[in-house]
Order: structure tokens, then sequence, then C-alpha cells
């Protein structure tokens, strides 16, 4: 079935790297998306990648697609406390439903 | 770029009353939106399929009495939760489908409608 899976817990300092991972299951998904909620708001999409390209640099975010393992990562340059949120992981599924994954809450620390 | 209102942010009401909650799609049309439903530090469930001038697609698990939905418009559907308890209090989301610049079907999120049921 489809399944999207993520660690729940990244904690890096001020000025680091921080790079989150992503497994997914549905191999013909056309996207991969990689969504931001901060918290008691709603989803903020960050970036997507299409599932041709192994790569997609936005700024600070650096997307990396494996697709013969199904690994998705997002790497964010440079972290700033505006970066602590929870950050969610998403393919397309059946009959175009978002399948999210668990988030992985990312804390930045001095 | 896409932009979801959704209405109200937070709502709190006694046991046995319905709510409403809106959700409209601001600068494009909808034809699909869907209902999220999300419990404290776990990730999205989705709930429905909204679809307009048909009847919503409910996920497995849903009750389609409990949770009413209306896509009336191209720009707007609404969720009622109906008789509600306190075990419905959540984070209710709603999204819209939108073509992003480069043809990717992009989900657009609304900031979310937090329910407390007393």
């Amino acid at each position: 079935g489809e399944d999207v899976e993520q660690s729940l817990f990244l904690s890096v300092r001020e000025g680091d790297s921080s790079v989150i991972n992503c497994t997914y299951t549905d191999s013909s998904s056309t996207y991969l998306y990689w969504y931001k909620q901060e918290p008691g708001a709603g989803l903020q999409l960050l970036t997507y990648i299409f599932s041709n390209m192994d790569m997609k640099q936005d700024q600070r975010l650096t997307v990396l697609l494996n697709k013969k393992d199904k690994h998705l990562s997002l790497r964010i340059a440079d972290t700033q406390t505006g970066d602590s949120a929870i950050y969610f992981c998403a393919e397309i599924g059946g009959y175009n439903k978002l399948i999210f994954g668990a988030g992985t809450r990312l804390a930045v620390h001095p | 770029g896409a932009v979801v209102s959704q209405h109200p942010s937070r709502v709190i009401c006694k046991s046995g009353t319905s709510v409403k909650i809106e959700c409209r799609s601001l600068d494009f049309q909808a034809t699909t939106m869907f209902w999220y439903r999300q419990f404290p530090k776990q990730s999205l469930m989705l709930m429905a399929t909204s679809n307009e001038g048909s009847k919503a697609t409910y996920e497995q698990g849903v009750e389609k009495d409990k949770f009413l939905i209306n896509h009336a418009s191209l720009t707007l559907s609404t969720l009622t939760v109906t008789s509600a308890h306190p075990e419905d209090s959540s984070f209710y989301i709603c999204s819209a489908s939108a073509r992003g610049s480069s043809g990717a079907n992009v989900l657009t999120f609304g900031a979310g409608s937090r329910l407390t049921v007393l």
C-alpha cells in the first residue's frame, strides 16, 4: 500500500545544515512534496520535485531524490530559529490524494 | 500564488451542537478540495475529498453523517461537524488543488480550524 515514513525528530544548531529524510512506497508518484507546519498553523508548501529529477535547489533548500531507493531528502542550509517547525514529506497516491508522512519536528538551538 | 482561506480559525462549542467550517479558494477555482484532520503531534489524516457539484468521497472509517461536506461552488467547500462531542475536538485543515508553475498539481492549505467541544 501507499506509505510515507520519516524520522520524527531532528535537533540542529543554528547555522548548521539540517537534513530531513523520507522514504515512500509508491513508485508511480509523479511529484513529491515538502510541506512546513508551524505551531497552530496550516501547511505551507516549501518545494516539490518532479519524479524524473534527482535534485532541486531553491535558495537554502535542496531536495534530493533517489528514485531507485524511493528516498527523498530535504536539506536546509544555514538553519535558523525560524526554521523550527514540523516538516512533512508527501507523495501523490491513488486518485491524486496526497499521502503524508508523520512529520519531522525540527528543533533549532543556539 | 494560490491562497486558501479557512474560517473560523478557532471555535469552541458545547457538546451536541453543530459547527460549520468554511474553506475558500481566493484567487483560483477549485473543483476538488480536501479535508484533513490532525490530532496533536500527529500527521494529517485525510477525511474526505470534496467535489464541486457532487457528493464528497469519504475515507474509510469517516462517518459521512457526522462530517457533512458541501461543495456548492468552485471556490467554497464547507465541513459541518454535526452533534459534536469532545472526541471530535481536533485541528481541521482544508486544502485545494491548483496548478503550480511547472504544471505540478500543488495542494494549497488553509490555516486550519481548531475545534474544541466542551
